[in-house]
């Protein structure tokens, strides 16, 4: 079966440090991957995504950046924290698109920056 | 610019009644529409789609029905649960992408 695994599951940070989350996916080949930010109050943002290794695709200007050096594997990455950056980060995945296929979402890191 | 909207951010419904969440769009390109359940500090995890080509589906308690023309779905719960608290996200897919409502939050009295 198809597991996905996502840390570390709270972090706190102060502004202007690096941040690196890490999102692993096991039991499945070639999925796509997300990345997405639920702000307090607020919905789920989509923030990256990717169909393929080292293919990202960027939905949101901001000091985030995404990459995919494996198959299974999907980083988050930043150079220097904002406040802003505060939220519960979820990582996700789905099988190749072919008709709706639903999302299978990581158990989430909740990063406050300080 | 929200293309997913879900106006109602909480609602109580007493167990064993019928709990009715609501969910607009704006892209008519959409082709697929999927409702999620979260729990706190947990990822959402999947609960029932149709696609835009469908007006109904069902899966035991819960029946998602859309309508395209007013661009409009909605997820019905019947009977509700107390275990059915949690917050409800609905969702739209067009090509690779998923968006997401800003979520509902259902409480459910024993």
């Amino acid at each position: 079966s198809q597991t996905i695994h996502q840390w570390p599951a709270t972090l706190v940070q102060p502004v202007g440090s690096p941040l690196s989350l890490e999102c692993t996916v096991e039991g499945t080949s070639n999925p796509n991957l997300y990345w997405y930010r639920q702000a307090a109050g607020r919905g789920l943002q989509l923030l990256f995504y990717s169909v393929g290794i080292g293919q990202i695709s960027s939905e949101v200007p901001q000091n985030l950046s995404a990459s995919r050096p494996q198959d299974r594997q999907f980083i988050l990455s930043s150079k220097k924290l904002l406040l802003s950056d505060s939220g519960f980060y979820l990582c996700a995945w789905s099988k190749i698109r072919t008709t709706g296929e639903k999302l299978f979402f990581g158990s989430g890191t909740q990063l406050s920056v300080l | 610019d929200q293309q997913v909207k879900q106006n109602s951010p909480s609602l109580s419904v007493q167990e064993g009644r019928i709990s009715i969440l609501n969910c607009d769009y704006t892209n008519s390109m959409f082709d697929y529409f999927l409702w999620y359940k979260k729990y706190p500090a947990e990822g959402p995890t999947f609960l029932i789609s149709i696609s835009s080509i469908k007006d109904k589906n069902e899966d035991g308690r819960f029946t998602v029905f859309l309508n395209k023309s007013a661009k409009h779905l909605s997820l019905h719960i019947v009977p509700s649960q107390p275990g059915d608290s949690a917050v409800y996200f609905c969702a739209a897919v067009g090509g690779f992408k998923t968006i997401f409502g800003a979520g509902t939050r259902l409480f459910v009295k024993a």
